[in-house]
């Protein structure tokens, strides 16, 4: 089945304490980016990639890092993770960064104490 | 970048009624317009999109129109029903990555 994964689902952690929320995709996709969803602010992208090795900012990236090592995977890193990073996170990929489809991973729900 | 605004953040429809979302953009060099559909606790989901060189697409009880002129476009929903309820996301798109969403429109629709 063609899908987007995301892990973990739910998170609840501290301020200063590195977590890494992982994304695959099985679809050979190029495109892989991450949002984070806040009320009132809706999607938000953090950073994307355009291929392996390829990765660059999005609208909200500070706090975050990623690496693009394989096609299939995208991470998102907290280094430092602090209590305004609370939020609901959405892994995405697509054919290509021109596709009109993206497809969102389940979403990954962290709380940052 | 591109400013993405949508109008009407809430709304609420009697089922059988219409509903109509709007999403205005500021960058003229926009030419993908989709729309998501996010329902309550679920991941969001591409239900109908447009090219800047097509004015109006239908699918069933959902459209999408598009003013290129006026950097607007809308979601139509006829016959609204219960499960239509959800949180409606437009997000315009160059033809790079660079794709911005709006802060969504929370339709319910009352039985």
């Amino acid at each position: 089945e063609a899908q987007v994964t995301q892990n973990p689902r739910y998170l609840i952690t501290v301020t200063g304490k590195k977590l890494t929320v992982t994304c695959s995709q099985n679809m050979n996709h190029e495109y892989m980016s991450w949002y984070r969803q806040d009320p009132g602010l809706g999607l938000r992208q953090i950073y994307y990639s355009m291929n392996v090795e390829v990765t660059d900012k999005g609208d909200v990236p500070e706090g975050y890092k990623v690496s693009r090592k394989e096609k299939r995977n995208f991470p998102l890193i907290l280094e430092s993770p602090s209590p305004n990073q609370t939020s609901l996170y959405f892994c995405a990929s697509s054919l290509t960064s021109a596709s009109r489809t993206q497809y969102f991973g389940p979403g990954t729900r962290l709380l940052v104490l | 970048g591109e400013n993405v605004e949508q109008h009407p953040s809430t709304l609420s429809v009697q089922e059988g009624d219409s509903a109509v979302i709007k999403c205005t953009y500021s960058d003229s060099a926009s030419n993908y317009f989709p729309w998501y559909k996010q329902e309550l606790g679920k991941r969001p989901q591409l239900i109908i999109d447009i090219r800047s060189n097509v004015g109006e697409k239908k699918d069933q009880r959902i459209a999408v129109t598009l003013n290129k002129t006026a950097k607007h476009f809308s979601l139509h929903i006829t016959e609204t029903q219960p499960e239509d309820s959800a949180v409606y996301f437009c997000a315009p798109k160059l033809n790079n990555n660079d794709m911005r969403f709006g802060a969504g429109t929370r339709l319910t629709v009352k039985p």
